[in-house]
């Protein structure tokens, strides 16, 4: 079965630096998705970015941009800029044809002014 | 804008007491799912709906029901809710291939459901 592993529970950094969190995952699967999702307190989750693991080029979305290892198993998620609305919860996860989105545990991140 | 709707946002509902939840969805998709999500924990997938057809999780206990009348519309419905049942209640949705491979999953807002 898929694993995803986030092996950082909570992160801080002040408003404007760049941070990065890491998620590795568990594969025999060759062709995949994985996604960084965004959760912030009471609010709703969010698709942050989207990489399919045939492309060897990483994904980009504004200030967020991913650095994905394929033969690693590693899908980390850099926050450029950061700003005080990226604080939430971020759950990496993995999804390969029919079967169902794997989560990892979450990092906590807090953006602090 | 296409969007996942969830309602209510809030729900208190008595040990026992059944209790429905409902998500309705404008984006056309085929596949909807439901999901719990205890406060700093991943969301845990209950079932899912594949146009008409129900695939139920393995650990998904007897209390939680589902019921899709419609393409844009899933409830949730829990039978008999237990202390342990409080928690927030996630649907999505994504649209599926005739493979049965599927995309990108959206999330609604959720409903938190208390249990006194």
């Amino acid at each position: 079965a898929q694993t995803v592993t986030q092996s950082q529970p909570e992160m801080s950094v002040q408003e404007a630096e760049t941070v990065t969190l890491s998620c590795t995952y568990d594969t025999s699967e060759s062709n995949y998705y994985l996604f960084w999702y965004k959760q912030p307190p009471s609010r709703q989750m969010i698709l942050v970015i989207r990489q399919e693991a045939y492309k060897q080029q990483n994904a980009t979305e504004n200030r967020f941009s991913v650095n994905f290892q394929k033969a690693a198993k590693s899908f980390s998620l850099k926050i450029s800029d950061s700003q005080l609305g990226d604080t939430a919860m971020y759950f990496c996860a993995f999804k390969q044809g029919a079967q169902k989105l794997v989560f990892g545990q979450g990092t906590r991140l807090t953006i602090n002014p | 804008d296409a969007m996942v709707i969830q309602n209510p946002r809030y729900q208190v509902t008595q040990f026992g007491k059944p209790v429905t939840l409902s998500c309705s969805q404008t984006l056309n998709h085929n596949v909807m799912y439901w999901y719990q999500q205890k406060s700093s924990q991943a969301p845990k997938l209950l079932f899912h709906y594949y146009d008409k057809d129900f695939n139920n999780e393995a650990d998904t206990p007897d209390n939680f029901q589902s019921r899709r009348p419609n393409t844009s519309f899933c409830f949730l419905d829990i039978r008999s809710p237990g202390l342990g049942d409080a928690a927030m209640y996630l649907c999505a949705t994504s649209r599926a291939g005739t493979s049965g491979r599927t995309d990108t999953q959206y999330f609604g807002p959720g409903t938190r459901l208390t249990v006194l």
